[in-house]
């Protein structure tokens, strides 16, 4: 589990703050990726970035915005956020191969978020 | 559309009984399917992964996971529950055709309570 490493563990903020969540993987990875996790429902990929380029973004409002300054690390700069933000945070990272989706992701502990 | 199903929100087991950890899915193609192990206020843990070959898939902690490919099903199984096994169990699957993009998608979770 300390492959991927997330910072802070725990964060409450009010609406009007602005905070970042940090992610660090020691595993090589070439690829990185965002999902939150809400209660009772199924983990919602958010970000995934593929060698530092962002390669997916599911419709996520403006109020989260990646950034990947290289292959080991990746942040979510949060601001303006509204109470059902409030959730886990989970990072993934995975080694991507063209041409074969076989990779497994590997996830770090999560931040837990809570919006005031 | 990919999806995956666990059905059941809760599986309650006596200790040293076997236990099972239902998943369907449906994906086009040949999938690419995995489960993980989420244990309180921990991230998710890789248990195992059938990507081809033996329909039988062995991994972490005791674990398998046999894939039936007329039934759609992954399910998980153990031979012997221990009390340590109480944590929640997420399917995921991914489509094998690479042009497909190869997103992983989650089941909703399943919570597995082993009781003494």
């Amino acid at each position: 589990e300390t492959g991927v490493t997330q910072t802070p563990r725990h964060l409450v903020m009010g609406m009007t703050n602005k905070k970042s969540l940090k992610c660090e993987q020691h595993l090589g990875h070439n690829a990185m990726y965002w999902y939150k996790q809400s209660a009772k429902k199924p983990l919602e990929l958010m970000f995934v970035y593929s060698l530092e380029e962002r390669v997916e973004n599911n419709s996520v409002p403006s109020r989260f915005s990646p950034e990947c300054p290289n292959s080991s690390h990746l942040f979510l700069h949060l601001h303006t956020l509204q109470p059902e933000d409030s959730a886990l945070y989970l990072c993934a990272s995975s080694q991507s191969r063209a041409g074969t989706n076989q990779e497994t992701q590997y996830f770090g502990p999560g931040t837990r978020l809570l919006v005031l | 559309a990919q999806s995956v199903a666990q059905p059941e929100d809760q599986v309650n087991v006596a200790e040293g009984n076997p236990l099972t950890v239902k998943c369907t899915y449906s994906v086009s193609g040949n999938p690419y399917l995995f489960w993980y192990v989420q244990y309180p206020n921990r991230g998710l843990q890789f248990l195992l992964k059938y990507i081809t070959g033996d329909n039988l898939v062995k991994g972490s902690y005791g674990f398998e996971a046999e894939f039936n490919k007329s039934q759609t099903s992954f399910h998980l199984k153990k031979p012997s529950a221990l009390v340590s096994d109480s944590a929640l169990y997420f399917c995921a699957v991914r489509a094998s055709n690479y042009n497909q993009g190869g997103k992983l998608i989650f089941g909703q979770g399943t919570e597995l309570s082993v009781k003494p």
